[in-house]
């Protein structure tokens, strides 16, 4: 079956960047997912990439996808506090009428 | 439009007690779902409905019961509330199965 997988916790200083992992192992991926979730509250999409993309930047927000290796990751330039949160990726494979997601990464960003 | 909303935000239970969780959404989503969330274990799919008058398993659906009532509300049931259904309960709804999900604020349940 579908497994996602990230490290648990990163911690960067106010202004450098962030940049979050994740594996998956089903190739049939055809979304690939960023969700945010602030303390106390229900996770927001940040952002997705087709399977059939390599890079995708949405300003601060920088998303590669390496399907020969089934690796994603999510990289946050310039990383303020308010970008404290969990973050999880998800994939969402052919012919599945849902989306798998990971553990989630705790980003911590100290001042 | 309020996306999605759940009732309650915050429930104690005792043990054996029975309750439901309700959820409802006003973006004329095809697929809603519940999710679990615990500390280390990430979010977990309990129940999911990819269409009005479908139900499925998820990864944990062992305790659970779920009802799409009709295309706005998706209600997840306790028949008899266990020690190890303390979580936080998310619902989410989607316009299928590839879309984004769009999550509610959450529940917080304790089960003593």
């Amino acid at each position: 079956g579908e497994d996602v997988e990230q490290s648990l916790f990163l911690s960067v200083r106010e202004g450098d960047s962030s940049v979050i992992n994740c594996t998956y192992t089903d190739s049939s991926s055809t979304y690939l997912y960023w969700y945010k979730q602030e303390p106390g509250a229900g996770l927001q999409l940040l952002t997705y990439i087709f399977s059939n993309m390599d890079m995708k930047q949405d300003q601060r927000l920088t998303v590669l996808l390496n399907k020969k290796d089934k690796h994603l990751s999510l990289r946050i330039a310039d990383t303020q506090t308010g970008d404290s949160a969990i973050y999880f990726c998800a994939e969402k494979c052919t012919n599945a009428g849902k989306s798998t997601f990971g553990d989630g990464t705790t980003l911590t960003v100290k001042p | 439009n309020a996306g999605v909303t759940q009732t309650p935000k915050f429930q104690v239970l005792k043990t054996g007690q029975s309750m439901t969780l309700q959820c409802a959404q006003d973006m004329n989503h095809n697929s809603m779902y519940w999710y679990r969330q615990d500390p280390g274990m990430g979010l977990r799919l309990i129940y999911y409905s990819a269409s009005e008058g479908t139900t499925d398993k998820g990864e944990v659906p062992n305790g659970y019961n779920v009802s799409r009532l009709n295309k706005r509300e998706f209600s997840l049931r306790l028949e008899s509330a266990a020690p190890s259904q303390t979580s936080v309960y998310f619902c989410a709804s989607s316009e299928g199965g590839w879309a984004e999900q769009f999550f509610g604020p959450g529940t917080r349940l304790t089960v003593l």
